[in-house]
């Protein structure tokens, strides 16, 4: 049963242009929402987060908008770098059990192309 | 930055055998570590919270008497994949949020959290 869902498991767009990156979640527990970016061989490493009780985001190039009614949150890099290119994840929190645990969709890789 | 490392970063092993994952906080200190399995084309799975000085809390449908863990110290966190099968064969990636000060708030605890680079097991 997948809560956190990213059904594009891919994206190209070109050099300057606009990446939107998709997510869908389930679990309306769901209290925080952060994209992780990763590299190969590296681990996730965090890139942007909303609050539950936010609608958007923004931090330079990167904007998260989340859509509570619908269950949705997008990720937008604008303009978009060969840099960028990535496999991004999209994560929500819940509190169980004493801690803050963390579900991941299945990834979006974006190229980037010059 | 803080840096979490994992060690090794690849393992083949035959089914059966034992494996050990380590992973370790450099430099800064946890007292909780978590641990993630992904299979090819799937998303990062929570396996299990592990806690230092205190036994490990395992999410459902994973078995702890397989999967062993032990979080020694501060800065160290095991996995033990006991007498592996080729079904195990996975990423293993391990984070570990850093001790913030009392009242650091959500965003902050999760923003730091930080991932180790993972280890691919192949059981043969």
């Amino acid at each position: 049963d997948q809560q956190v869902k990213q059904n594009s498991p891919s994206l190209s767009v070109q050099e300057g242009r606009i990446s939107i990156l998709n997510c869908d979640y389930t679990n309306s527990m769901f209290d925080y929402f952060l994209w992780y970016k990763k590299y190969p061989a590296e681990g996730p490493t965090f890139l942007i987060s909303i609050s539950s009780i936010k609608d958007k985001n923004e931090d330079g190039r990167f904007t998260v908008f989340l859509n509570k009614s619908a269950k949705h949150l997008s990720l937008h890099i604008v303009p978009s770098q060969p840099g960028d290119s990535a496999v991004y994840f999209c994560a929500a929190s819940y509190y169980q059990g004493g801690s803050e645990k963390l579900v991941f969709g299945k990834g979006t890789k974006l190229t980037v192309n010059p | 930055g803080a840096v979490v490392s994992q060690h090794p970063s690849r393992v083949i092993c035959k089914s059966g055998t034992s494996v050990k994952i380590e992973c370790r906080s450099l430099d800064f200190q946890a007292t909780t570590m978590f641990w993630y399995r992904q299979f090819p084309k799937q998303s990062l799975m929570l396996m299990a919270t592990s806690n230092e000085g205190s036994k490990a809390t395992y999410e459902q449908g994973v078995e702890k008497d397989k999967f062993l863990i032990n979080h020694a110290s501060l800065t160290l966190s095991t996995l033990t994949v006991t007498s592996a099968h080729p079904e195990d064969s996975s990423f293993y990636i391990c984070s570990a949020p850093p001790q913030l000060l009392p009242g650091s708030g959500l965003a902050a605890y999760l923003e730091t959290q930080y991932f180790g680079p993972g280890t691919r097991l192949l059981v043969l």
